[in-house]
């Protein structure tokens, strides 16, 4: 089964430019998260969909970031402006859904570098 | 408030035992479940406790007490490979059930 896809997987931009990252989950997967990972920390949730639809956003700063699942399928996730701040490894994962949300599947990230 | 707490480096020889210990502060939440990071890799899922006891899945076994607000993971017969960071991580009962994570604990495993 073909895995969590996520481009690109390096990123340097500097501050106040905009940045997009794609991820196309798991086939069948309703649920998908889009987590940030500081360097020595663990993964922090930014937003959750289940389906096309928001559940969970509380963490995303919504002033500069952006998200949507696109016909319950492929995500990007959006930048604009970046910050110094926002460097970091940005993960996609996705599982089955509601009742089998504690295997979630990851794809290997984008490291973002913003200078 | 809601947190997980684990300590930040455990370092052992080439076949020995290694626990994970993972102390947590929450509501409420589903169960308690286990990560594998390889540095520069995605987070693989290990196991999950839902209920108190243990769960062995190889040479790993995951451990839950939710009456001492603990969980552990337990890594036999270390070999090489095992070096990465260990994540415990939740999902509360108060939200739509995002899965909350630790700050991880790295394992360094020695010749």
């Amino acid at each position: 089964e073909a895995g969590v896809a996520q481009s690109p997987r390096y990123k340097i931009i500097e501050k106040r430019q905009s940045v997009a990252f794609w991820c196309n989950p798991i086939s069948g997967h309703a649920t998908l998260y889009w987590y940030q990972q500081i360097l020595g920390q663990g993964p922090k949730l930014l937003i959750q969909f289940q389906n096309n639809g928001v559940v969970d956003d509380s963490q995303l700063p919504k002033d500069r970031f952006s998200a949507e699942r696109l016909k319950g399928v492929d995500s990007t996730l959006k930048i604009q402006p970046a910050k110094l701040e926002d460097s970091a490894v940005y993960l996609c994962a996705s599982s089955l859904g509601q009742g089998y949300n504690e295997k979630l599947f990851f794809g290997s990230g984008t490291q973002l570098s913003v200078l | 408030g809601q947190s997980l707490e684990q300590p930040s480096e455990v370092t052992a020889v080439e076949g020995a035992i290694v626990q994970i210990n993972c102390t947590y502060q929450t509501s409420g939440f589903y169960g308690l479940s286990w990560y594998q990071q390889h540095d520069g890799g995605a987070p693989t899922f290990l196991s999950y406790n839902a209920l108190d006891g243990l769960e062995e899945t190889g040479r790993f076994s995951s451990f839950l007490s939710r009456s001492d607000s603990y969980g552990y993971l337990l890594l036999q017969e270390l070999q090489m490979k095992d070096s990465a960071s260990y994540f415990c991580a939740f999902r509360t009962t108060d939200s739509w059930g995002k899965l909350q994570f630790g700050a991880g604990t790295q394992v360094v495993v020695t010749p």
